[in-house]
C-alpha cells in the first residue's frame, strides 16, 4: 500500500468547518483513498472514499487533487462529536489487502 | 448497514491463562476478516487474515501459537490469546469484509475487546 503523510493534531471549533489534509504521493493508479475515524475506545468507523472525483456523502466531502497525491476531507460543520483520530488509506480497489493504518490526524473539535 | 460483534467488550484475566475473543459478522457473510492490535496512543496494527475455511496468515512479528485464531464459519471468527502476559494487554479489533460488499471492497470493523492481564 502507498503511504500517507497526516498532520499529527488539529483544532477546529465547534460549527466551523474541519479540513483535513493527506498526502499520498506515491499513490497507484488503481488505489483508491479511504478515509476513517476512531473515536476513543471504539473500532475505526468508514466515512467516505474516492478515486479520482470528489466524493461527498451524509458524513463528509473529499477533494481529491487532479494529479491525486494528496487529498482532502471536509467535514462541514464540525461538533463535539466529530473528535476523534482521521485515518486516511490508499488501498488498491480489488483483492484482498486488508487496510493498514497510518498514524493519522487527531481532531479536537472546541466548543 | 453492516455490522460486526465482537465479544466480550472488557476481560482481565491472570498472567498465563488464556482469553477467546469472538468476532461476529451479524448481518452479512464474512469471507474475509482481519484482527487488529492497538496499544494506548498508537494506531491499529494488523495482526493477522483469516479466510473462512483456510489458516491465518499472520504479519511479521506476530506469533501464530500465541494468537490463535480460528474462521470456521462466514459469520465467526475467533483469536485466542494463549497464556496471556502483561504485555499482550491491548485492545483488540476485528474487521470483516464480505464478497456481498459493493465495488470498493469496505471493511467493516467491530468495537473492540480491551484485554488487561494481571
Amino acid at each position: 500500500d502507498a503511504k500517507t503523510t497526516q498532520p499529527p493534531s488539529m483544532d477546529c471549533a465547534e460549527g466551523r468547518a474541519a479540513n483535513l489534509p493527506c498526502n499520498h504521493s506515491t499513490i497507484s493508479g488503481n488505489e483508491y483513498v479511504y478515509w476513517y475515524r476512531q473515536i476513543h475506545s471504539q473500532g475505526p468507523q468508514y466515512i467516505i472514499h474516492g478515486l479520482k472525483n470528489n466524493e461527498t456523502n451524509e458524513m463528509a466531502s473529499l477533494i481529491i487533487t487532479e494529479d491525486r497525491k494528496s487529498s482532502t476531507l471536509i467535514l462541514p460543520h464540525a461538533t463535539l462529536r466529530d473528535t476523534a483520530v482521521y485515518y486516511c488509506i490508499v488501498r488498491a480497489h480489488s483483492g484482498n489487502t486488508p487496510l493498514v493504518f497510518g498514524k493519522g490526524t487527531r481532531l479536537s473539535v472546541i466548543a | 448497514g453492516a455490522v460486526v460483534s465482537q465479544h466480550p467488550s472488557r476481560v482481565i484475566c491472570k498472567s498465563g491463562t488464556s482469553v477467546k475473543i469472538e468476532c461476529r459478522s451479524l448481518d452479512f457473510q464474512a469471507t474475509t476478516m482481519f484482527w487488529y492490535r492497538q496499544f494506548p496512543k498508537q494506531s491499529l496494527m494488523l495482526m493477522a487474515t483469516s479466510n473462512e475455511g483456510s489458516k491465518a496468515t499472520y504479519e511479521q512479528g506476530v506469533e501464530k501459537d500465541k494468537f490463535l485464531i480460528n474462521h470456521a464459519s462466514l459469520t465467526l471468527s475467533t483469536l485466542t490469546v494463549t497464556s496471556a502476559h502483561p504485555e499482550d494487554s491491548s485492545f483488540y479489533i476485528c474487521s470483516a469484509r464480505t464478497q456481498e460488499s459493493s465495488s470498493y471492497n469496505e471493511q467493516f470493523f467491530g468495537p473492540g475487546t480491551r484485554l488487561t492481564v494481571l
